[in-house]
């Protein structure tokens, strides 16, 4: 069980560039969602979906598009790419939305962007 | 929601019990409390979670008071692979935001 898997692990990139950060899970999570992670700000909500076809925004969507064309993908779009996006990006999913149940995290990307 | 309160920093020795506070003193009753791991470059790893009942599952221990103003989660037998930031959030069933905050850092020692 493979869980929240996400690609690629670390990316550098150009300012200006685009690029899009996957995210897959195995478990038929219906929510599914993106976070970054910089330091002394813990996690901050950029984009979810609640199932295939919904997506919304969270705190920080501003740069970021993101779809949902099925229940297991959920990738991360940057259109053009700025130092302020220097971060790492997590995504994460649970079973269903809204519920008690936790999410679960994939293990992160950590993008540079020069 | 709720805010937590939590130790900056804590130590344990190897084999013992590490026991983490969490003080969220402005808990609403419909506002569950979750506990996180991260150890250092991964994502954020999910514990346990609890309304108002004690829960056990194989990896801890949480304690919740009666009054629900704060929270306890044991490591009953702490390992080195043990030492991580650990963090204690509260959040109703229909808000998807998990605010982070800065965690206990758990260092466990041989």
């Amino acid at each position: 069980n493979a869980g929240v898997t996400q690609t690629p692990k670390f990316q550098v990139l150009k300012t200006g560039q685009s690029m899009t950060l996957q995210c897959a899970q195995d478990m038929n999570h219906e929510y599914m969602s993106w976070y970054r992670q910089d330091p002394g700000m813990g996690l901050r909500l950029i984009h979810y979906s609640v199932g295939a076809g919904i997506t919304d925004q969270g705190e920080v969507p501003n740069g970021y598009n993101v779809s949902r064309s099925t229940t297991e993908d959920f990738p991360l779009r940057l259109l053009s790419a700025a130092p302020s996006q220097t971060s790492v990006y997590f995504c994460a999913s649970s079973l269903l939305w809204p519920s008690n149940q936790p999410q679960h995290f994939g293990d992160g990307t950590r993008l540079s962007i020069l | 929601d709720a805010k937590t309160t939590q130790p900056p920093s804590m130590d344990c020795a190897e084999g013992r019990a590490a026991n983490l506070p969490c003080n969220h003193s402005t808990i609403s009753g419909n506002e569950y409390v979750y506990w996180y791991r991260q150890i250092h470059s991964q994502g954020p790893q999910y514990i346990i979670h609890g309304l108002k009942n004690n829960e056990t599952n194989e990896m801890a221990s949480l304690i919740i008071t009666e009054d629900r103003k704060s929270s306890t989660l044991i490591l009953p037998h702490a390992t080195l692979r043990d030492t991580a930031v650990y963090y204690c959030i509260v959040r109703s069933y229909n808000n998807n935001d998990m605010r982070f905050g800065a965690g206990t850092r758990l260092t466990v020692k041989p």
